[in-house]
């Protein structure tokens, strides 16, 4: 079974210092695995994901996420946070390997990303 | 110009009620989904559709019933609407099923009193 863990309920960082949203998950074949960011009252927008390639994936609003496969890690990175990018971001996997149309994206709990001016 | 867009927004009801909730997508996607979103922010897919045929059906109860008319559309009917209920669901949309990322409405917050 596919699972996402985000081990934290909230990072706080402040302005202009750079930021990580951890993510780590399990499946048994290739992860596909995608952030997600939502806005207070908003739906989710997609910010980028990992399918096979560079390790280094860069998305929408300067964010980018690292796939490392022996820590089975994709965490997400900022340089240089804004107080814009406060919202709750989502990491989701699927088992790539798996390509039945009923294999569906998991979410993880979410963390809340905070940016102090 | 909106993607995917729900009515209502919001949805305040008694319990035992029946409700729908629209969705309309103008992306030109194949695949639909019903997600729920409880009020720890956790987020659960309910149902999927690819080109209107059912194909994503999670442990819900059957008082939900997803329809999809066209491609375009997926509706969300609830039955006897319970407590429990009271949650925002999304619906969303991918351009088919896969590695697409998917395309998220604004959400429609259900609360039954």
């Amino acid at each position: 079974a596919q699972s996402v863990a985000q081990p934290e309920d909230q990072v706080n960082v402040a302005e202009g210092n750079p930021l990580t949203v951890k993510c780590t998950y399990s499946v048994s074949g290739n992860p596909y695995l995608f952030w997600y960011v939502q806005y207070p009252n908003r739906g989710l927008q997609f910010l980028l994901k990992y399918i096979t390639g560079d390790n280094l994936v860069k998305g929408s609003y300067g964010f980018e996420a690292e796939f490392n496969k022996s820590q089975t890690s994709f965490h997400l990175k900022k340089p240089s946070a804004l107080v814009s990018d406060s919202a709750l971001y989502f990491c989701a996997v699927r088992d790539g390997s798996y390509g039945g149309a009923t294999n569906k994206l998991i979410f993880g709990t979410g963390t809340l990303l905070a940016v102090q001016p | 110009d909106t993607a995917v867009s729900q009515t209502p927004k919001y949805l305040v009801t008694q319990m035992g009620n029946d409700k729908s909730i629209k969705c309309e997508q103008n992306l030109g996607h194949d695949t639909m989904y019903w997600y729920k979103q409880d009020s720890k922010k956790f987020l659960k897919i309910m149902f999927s559709y690819n080109n209107k045929e059912l194909i994503i059906n999670e442990t819900v109860p059957n008082r939900f019933s997803p329809k999809s008319p066209d491609k375009a559309h997926l509706n969300l009917h609830i039955n006897s609407l319970e407590l429990g209920d009271s949650a925002v669901y999304f619906c969303a949309s991918s351009l088919r099923t896969g590695a697409a990322e998917q395309y998220f409405g604004p959400g429609t917050r259900l609360t039954v009193t």
